[in-house]
C-alpha cells in the first residue's frame, strides 16, 4: 500500500525567509502529487500538482514543487514567505487499487510564520 | 470552486445518538470521499463512492456508514455517536485525478 511522509510536524520561518517542506512517499510506479493548504477552520485548497512531465511545477501564491524519482519525494518550496502563509500544509499522493481511486495524505506540516 | 457544500457546519450531539451529515456537489462528479481530520492523524478515508448506490469502506469505517442514492449528494451517517468521532469531517469528489474539498463539518459528541 501506498504511503505519504512528511517528517516535519512543525516548521517555523522568519517573514521574508525561504521555505521547503518535505514530502516522502512510498509507491511502485510514479503516483499523482499533489499539494494542499488548509487555514485554520478552513478546508482543504489545492497548491499545486504533478502529474507526469516538467519535474518542476508551479502553483498558487508563489509555490513551487519538485518531483525527485530517484528520493521518491515532492518537497514544496517558497523563495519568500508571507505572514499569510501560516497554515498547515498536507501533501498527498493518488494511486488507483482495485480500479477506485484513493488519495492518501501526509499527516501534515505546521508552518508558524514569525514576523 | 468545485461546487461542494456541507451541512450542517457544526453539530453538538450526544453519545448513543445518530448523526448524518450532508456532502452536496452540484458538478455531476461520480467519485466522492469522506474524511475525517483529528490532530496528528492527517486527514484519514472513512468511506468513498464512485457512482449511486456504489460505496466502499476507507481506512477508518467502523460506527460510520454512508449512503449514495443521487449523484449530488453523499451521506455520513453515525449509527450510535461516540466521544471518539468528536472531529472534523471533510467531504471531497474527484475531478479527473485531483480531489476538491468542501468547507469540513466540526462535530462534538459530548
Amino acid at each position: 500500500a501506498q504511503s505519504v511522509t512528511q517528517p516535519d510536524i512543525h516548521i517555523t520561518v522568519s517573514e521574508g525567509a525561504s521555505l521547503e517542506l518535505r514530502c516522502n512517499y512510498s509507491y511502485g510506479a510514479t503516483p499523482y502529487l499533489f499539494w494542499y493548504v488548509q487555514s485554520p477552520g478552513q478546508g482543504l485548497q489545492l497548491l499545486l500538482k504533478y502529474f507526469s512531465g516538467d519535474t518542476l511545477v508551479q502553483g498558487i501564491k508563489g509555490f513551487e514543487a519538485e518531483f525527485k524519482r530517484s528520493q521518491s519525494s515532492f518537497n514544496l518550496r517558497k523563495p519568500s514567505v508571507h505572514w499569510s502563509d501560516a497554515a498547515e500544509y498536507f501533501c498527498a499522493v493518488g494511486t488507483t487499487s482495485g480500479g477506485s481511486y484513493i488519495p492518501t495524505f501526509g499527516r501534515g506540516t505546521s508552518l508558524i510564520v514569525h514576523p | 470552486d468545485a461546487g461542494i457544500t456541507q451541512s450542517p457546519r457544526h453539530k453538538v450531539t450526544e453519545t448513543g445518538t445518530p448523526v448524518t451529515l450532508r456532502c452536496h456537489q452540484t458538478e455531476n462528479h461520480r467519485y466522492m470521499y469522506w474524511y475525517r481530520q483529528d490532530p496528528g492523524h492527517g486527514l484519514r478515508l472513512i468511506h468513498y463512492s464512485y457512482g449511486v448506490k456504489d460505496t466502499d469502506k476507507g481506512e477508518v469505517s467502523d460506527g460510520y456508514s454512508v449512503s449514495r442514492s443521487k449523484t449530488e449528494d453523499f451521506l455520513l451517517t453515525l449509527e450510535s455517536a461516540t466521544s471518539s468521532q468528536t472531529s472534523v469531517y471533510f467531504c471531497a469528489i474527484r475531478e479527473y485525478e485531483t480531489q476538491y474539498f468542501g468547507p469540513g463539518t466540526r462535530l462534538l459528541v459530548l
